[in-house]
């Protein structure tokens, strides 16, 4: 079956650390990829997306991401975090099939220590 | 920019009542969702329309239903509501283009009394 993994729940950093949230997915072929945000009480907002080309793609707000085929994963990375940064984070995978359907990771909250 | 809008931030209902909650998308966009949100869960999906009057069930539809008389509105009904459907609602939309993002709106958080 195809699903999406964020094994990491909650994780809390110190604002300027770096920072790298864990996606894995179960596949065989390459899906599309999507990271977004959700601050409290907002909805989504796309961070950046990978479909085909580069494996390391850039996203808004200081984040990228890398695609790594051989470990099925796509982890989202920032340099130094900012206390503007606590958010919730979602990985989404598109596999085959029509319709621009996603299946969601269950998310990872991130806590920013000043 | 695309903007997906819900009409209601903060709902209150109670048990038994048939509730709908609506969204609206500006991009004409084909395809619309609806998600329910949960701790720990992650974002799961009850319905999504392709088209006009055109839907198709996503995996948690029981319990609800969904209209779409025009391509910019997307309707989610609870026919009768219960308290285990206290949650948050999300909508978003997209092209029909396989490497579109979606688009969510800004969610509505629906407390079933």
């Amino acid at each position: 079956a195809q699903s999406v993994t964020q094994p990491d729940i909650h994780i809390t950093v110190s604002e300027g650390a770096s920072l790298e949230l864990r996606c894995n997915y179960s596949y065989g072929a390459t899906p599309y990829l999507f990271w977004y945000v959700q601050s409290p009480g907002q909805g989504l907002q796309l961070l950046l997306k990978y479909f085909s080309g580069d494996t390391l793609v850039q996203g808004i707000k200081g984040f990228e991401a890398e695609f790594k085929r051989s470990q099925s994963s796509f982890n989202l990375r920032k340099p130094s975090v900012h206390w503007s940064d606590a958010a919730e984070y979602f990985c989404a995978v598109r596999f085959s099939g029509g319709y621009n359907k996603l299946i969601f990771g269950a998310g990872t909250r991130l806590a920013v220590h000043p | 920019d695309v903007k997906v809008t819900q009409s209601s931030r903060y709902l209150v209902k109670r048990t038994g009542e048939k509730v709908f909650l609506e969204c609206v998308q500006d991009m004409d966009h084909e395809n619309m969702f609806w998600y329910r949100q949960d701790p720990g869960l992650g974002l799961r999906l009850i319905y999504f329309s392709y088209d006009v009057k055109m839907k198709e069930k996503g995996d948690i539809p029981e319990g609800y239903s969904v209209s779409r008389e025009k391509k910019e509105r997307f309707s989610l009904i609870l026919e009768s509501a219960s308290t285990n459907q206290t949650s948050m609602y999300l909508c978003a939309s997209t092209t029909q283009q396989r490497n579109q993002p979606q688009h969510f709106g800004d969610g509505t958080r629906l407390s079933i009394l």
